[in-house]
């Protein structure tokens, strides 16, 4: 089955500065990643996701890259404000698969 | 839309009882999941169902789990006999994709 891990687990950065979240999937059938981000009490809620098809995709201050031959996604955050700080997951999935393999997380915590 | 509810939103019981987990999923979503939560396991799916018929169980972790879906708009958890090890956070998530929204979350706590 498909196996997700997910770097670093914990990630410390200064306010405005960027932050970079990578994930490696094993199904090479996936072709669903969506990051969701989970605050304190809260249950996880989708952020952006990406499709096999696309490389990369945008969402104001959030971007996901995509590198099928490798493997490997990532989230990228710029300008990152206090209220970024949350746990952040990766997640895949195959062709019409409803099942999503989660990583680990990532504590991502914002200085000011 | 009131998103996906999960009751009770905190549960502490003692070891032995019956524990049950609600969830009312998003109208118009035809899957529905149910999640745990750990520090050291993550997010494990626990079990799907589509258009309230179970698909996937195999991460129902014992016998002493069940989960039932009797309509489109109800589905429950049960943990009969509860044991410390099934202290969590229970999640349950809808979709009509495969984009899955969350519940806030049971968080159970078995003394």
């Amino acid at each position: 089955g498909e196996n997700v891990e997910q770097h670093p687990s914990t990630l410390s950065v200064q306010e405005g500065d960027s932050a970079v979240i990578k994930c490696t999937y094993s199904d090479s059938a996936s072709n669903y990643f969506p990051w969701y981000k989970q605050e304190l009490g809260k249950g996880p809620q989708l952020i952006i996701d990406i499709r096999s098809n696309v490389g990369e995709k945008k969402d104001q201050r959030i971007a996901v890259t995509l590198n099928k031959t490798a493997k490997h996604f990532s989230l990228h955050i710029t300008e990152t404000q206090p209220e970024d700080s949350a746990v952040y997951f990766c997640a895949a999935s195959g062709e019409g698969a409803q099942k999503l393999v989660f990583g680990q997380g990532t504590r991502l915590t914002i200085n000011p | 839309d009131a998103g996906v509810i999960q009751s009770p939103r905190h549960e502490v019981t003692e070891m032995g009882q019956e524990v049950t987990l609600r969830c009312k999923p998003i109208s118009g979503h035809d899957y529905l999941f149910w999640y745990r939560q750990t520090m050291m396991r993550g997010l494990e799916l626990l079990i799907y169902f589509n258009n309230n018929v179970p698909i996937d169980d195999s991460g129902m972790p014992e016998d002493r789990f069940s989960a039932k879906m009797p309509n489109a708009s109800f589905s429950t958890l049960k943990i009969q006999p509860s044991e410390p090890r099934d202290s969590a956070v229970y999640f349950c998530a809808s979709s009509s994709g495969q984009k899955l929204f969350f519940g806030s979350g049971t968080q159970l706590s078995v003394l």
